[in-house]
């Protein structure tokens, strides 16, 4: 089993739709939680993180926490196609490294 | 700086030779990390610094692979005796601490021939 786990995809939502990513990890005692968009050809950028069980909202971004589910997601609220890019989910221990999964490739159609 | 800069941006070399990356984290970022990501692939962990130590070394390869972190700032990746396998992009990445998020720079593209 993968440390952090998420659907590859490819996801295809209409202009306008919203878009869920979802990402399980294994490790209890995971502490912080964090998503990046990468484009292709280019490094991933952070776009959310989140520590608490619950909901973080960031404009059209809303991250989701459940930790006894071990489980956190991202939502995008009037997708647009520029945000068509591979998402990341990475999860960071007490021991200081991330761990990634291998992203969800998301595609929005105009 | 006001990004992560990492140096070359583009490596080409011949199998069996050395090679060495830099990345240059932002000002102030005390956790340096070090990436690399395969075409169509995951990010793969390599080595972590908290100042100029690395209390998490487990990602690398082989011993062919080492690095080092001078002056809690500038850190060098060195590849020894490249091999093919080794192709990839390298990927440098700063924090302020272990519950922030990581600023990535625009990574290295080694290619060995």
């Amino acid at each position: 089993q993968k440390e952090v786990e998420q659907n590859s995809g490819p996801l295809s939502v209409p202009e306008g739709a919203i878009a869920s990513l979802n990402c399980t990890y294994s490790d209890r005692v995971s502490q912080s939680f964090f998503w990046y968009r990468q484009y292709s050809g280019k490094s991933p950028e952070l776009i959310m993180s989140i520590y608490s069980n619950g909901d973080k909202e960031d404009g059209r971004f809303t991250a989701q926490l459940n930790k006894a589910s071990q489980y956190v997601s991202l939502l995008i609220r009037d997708s647009q196609p520029s945000d068509s890019a591979t998402y990341l989910c990475a999860v960071r221990t007490n021991a200081g490294k991330s761990t990634f999964g291998d992203g969800t490739t998301l595609t929005v159609k105009p | 700086g006001a990004g992560v800069s990492q140096s070359p941006s583009n490596k080409v070399t011949e199998k069996g030779k050395d090679v060495e990356l830099r990345c240059d984290p932002i000002s102030g970022h005390t956790a340096l990390y070090w990436y690399r990501q395969s075409l169509g692939q995951g990010l793969e962990f390599l080595i972590y610094f908290q100042g100029n130590s690395a209390p998490d070394k487990s990602g690398l390869p082989s011993d062919r692979f080492s690095a080092e972190r001078t002056g809690g700032s500038v850190s060098t990746l060195t590849i020894q005796r490249t091999q093919q396998e080794d192709s990839a992009v390298y990927l440098c990445a700063s924090s302020r601490g272990q519950n922030y998020g990581y600023t990535f720079g625009s990574g290295t593209r080694l290619t060995v021939v």
